[in-house]
């Protein structure tokens, strides 16, 4: 069965630093969303891409947050200089026409 | 601002009866409900969804439940194995909006 993969499980950076968690999305998906979980917290909604732009983001998507499709294959989120409240589990999703979004395992972030 | 409310934290059931798993939400423009499992360390997966002009949803031993006038879901699970064992998030989706809104979740423990 396809499923949403993600690399690194586990990634760990300085504060100040950039980091980008990569997504390989289910291959004939068209909507890609990127969601995050504090430890403790709830899911929240970051961003949704769809056609080459983002369709939807929310408050939390601010100005050190860019999402990119680079080729055919990959989705990425980039934090340009990384927070210590943006250490959290980061989960890509994608889904086709239909409105279930399926997610994969995540990417630990663990800023110091 | 909670607007997806899963009030129980935890439920413990015993094999072979039934889970109910309660969700209540605030906000009238949600039109499309979706009910996710997850496992420690992995993604959220997708278990059963509903459309908001339907009030039943059943696949194998899942069944969603919506009563609009309520604003209220649950989810049952019959019967309950030791595989449910995990926590389950409702999410709920603005009509022409992408991004989905989670519950804080609820711990399902199945007891031998």
């Amino acid at each position: 069965e396809p499923e949403v993969t993600q690399t690194p499980s586990h990634q760990v950076t300085q504060m100040g630093q950039e980091v980008i968690l990569r997504c390989v999305p289910i291959s004939n998906h068209l909507y890609f969303y990127w969601y995050r979980q504090i430890l403790g917290q709830k899911v929240e909604f970051l961003v949704s891409f769809y056609n080459n732009e983002i369709s939807e983001k929310s408050e939390i998507f601010d100005d050190q947050f860019s999402v990119e499709r680079p080729d055919g294959s990959n989705f990425t989120l980039k934090i340009r200089s990384t927070k210590l409240e943006d250490s959290a589990m980061y989960f890509c999703a994608s889904r086709l026409a239909q409105y279930t979004q399926y997610f994969g395992p995540g990417t630990r972030l663990t800023v110091l | 601002d909670q607007q997806v409310k899963q009030n129980s934290p935890s439920l413990s059931v015993q094999e072979g009866r039934i889970s109910i798993l309660n969700c209540d939400y605030t906000n009238s423009m949600f039109d499309y409900f979706l009910w996710y499992k997850k496992y420690p360390a992995e993604g959220p997966t997708f278990l059963i969804s509903i459309s908001s002009i339907k009030d039943k949803n059943e696949d194998g031993r899942f069944t969603v439940f919506l009563n609009k006038s309520a604003k209220h879901l649950s989810l049952h699970i019959v019967p309950s194995q030791p595989g449910d064992s995990a926590v389950y998030f409702c999410a709920a989706r603005i009509g022409g909006a992408d991004g989905l809104t989670f519950g804080k979740g609820t711990h399902l423990i199945i007891q031998p």
